[in-house]
């Protein structure tokens, strides 16, 4: 498709549960990355991938995050024991090649909240 | 360590008035530095891009101008209308395809 897709829109998670998000970027897009937006302003990079592989995963809490996109797949981010400080909007962006990398093109965003 | 400060946190302009929000960088080796736009419930949409081998770009209303030396890029949106009332993000990122860096966000309202 023309947009980067996300769902769902908004989800909730008690404290502790496992929280997944999905993000189907754009077709021909070989970039996909996930931010995190707290506060409903600062974006915090979380990972990023070339096609299938991890690209640049240095924002990425591994204790608890983790993130895939296989062929054929919506890409997805998965949060186990969710805390209170996951809360936050989440967005995937995705880009069409590495000299367009700065070029992203943003989902409208999963609202995740814990309580 | 935040790499990209932006200013102010928030701005009100009068309709046909003149918005500028600044950014500050600390990273010599960016050389790409994007506006985005984010309206409510909506994910950010890149407004207009710069890289440091000029000074200033202009597309319609919406101009940014670069001052190298200063590590320095603002957002100057002429004749501000309230459709412009968004959040606006700058941000910062290397060709060696590192994430974008984004600034903390101005909020800019227009009235009418």
């Amino acid at each position: 498709g023309e947009e980067v897709a996300q769902t769902p829109k908004h989800l909730v998670r008690g404290e502790g549960q496992k929280a997944k998000l999905y993000c189907a970027p754009i077709k021909g897009h070989s970039y996909v990355f996930w931010y995190q937006q707290v506060l409903k302003n600062e974006f915090k990079f979380l990972i990023s991938f070339q096609n299938e592989n991890v690209f640049d995963e240095t924002g990425m809490p591994k204790e608890r995050f983790s993130a895939k996109c296989l062929p054929n797949s919506p890409c997805s981010l998965e949060i186990q024991a969710t805390k209170l400080e996951d809360s936050a909007v989440y967005f995937c962006a995705s880009s069409q090649s590495y000299s367009s990398i700065q070029t992203l093109h943003f989902g409208n965003g999963t609202r995740l909240t814990v309580t | 360590q935040q790499q990209v400060k932006q200013s102010p946190q928030s701005l009100i302009v009068q309709k046909g008035g003149i918005s500028i929000i600044n950014c500050a960088y600390e990273n010599t080796a960016f050389d790409y530095f994007p506006w985005y736009q984010q309206f409510p419930g909506k994910g950010p949409a890149l407004l207009i891009a710069i890289r440091p081998d000029v000074s200033e770009k202009k597309e319609g209303r919406f101009t940014i101008s670069f001052n190298k030396s200063a590590k320095q890029f603002s957002l100057h949106i002429m004749d501000s209308q309230p459709g412009d009332s968004a959040t606006y993000f700058c941000a910062a990122s290397n060709q060696a395809g590192t994430a974008l860096i984004f600034g903390k966000g101005t909020t800019l309202s227009v009235s009418s």
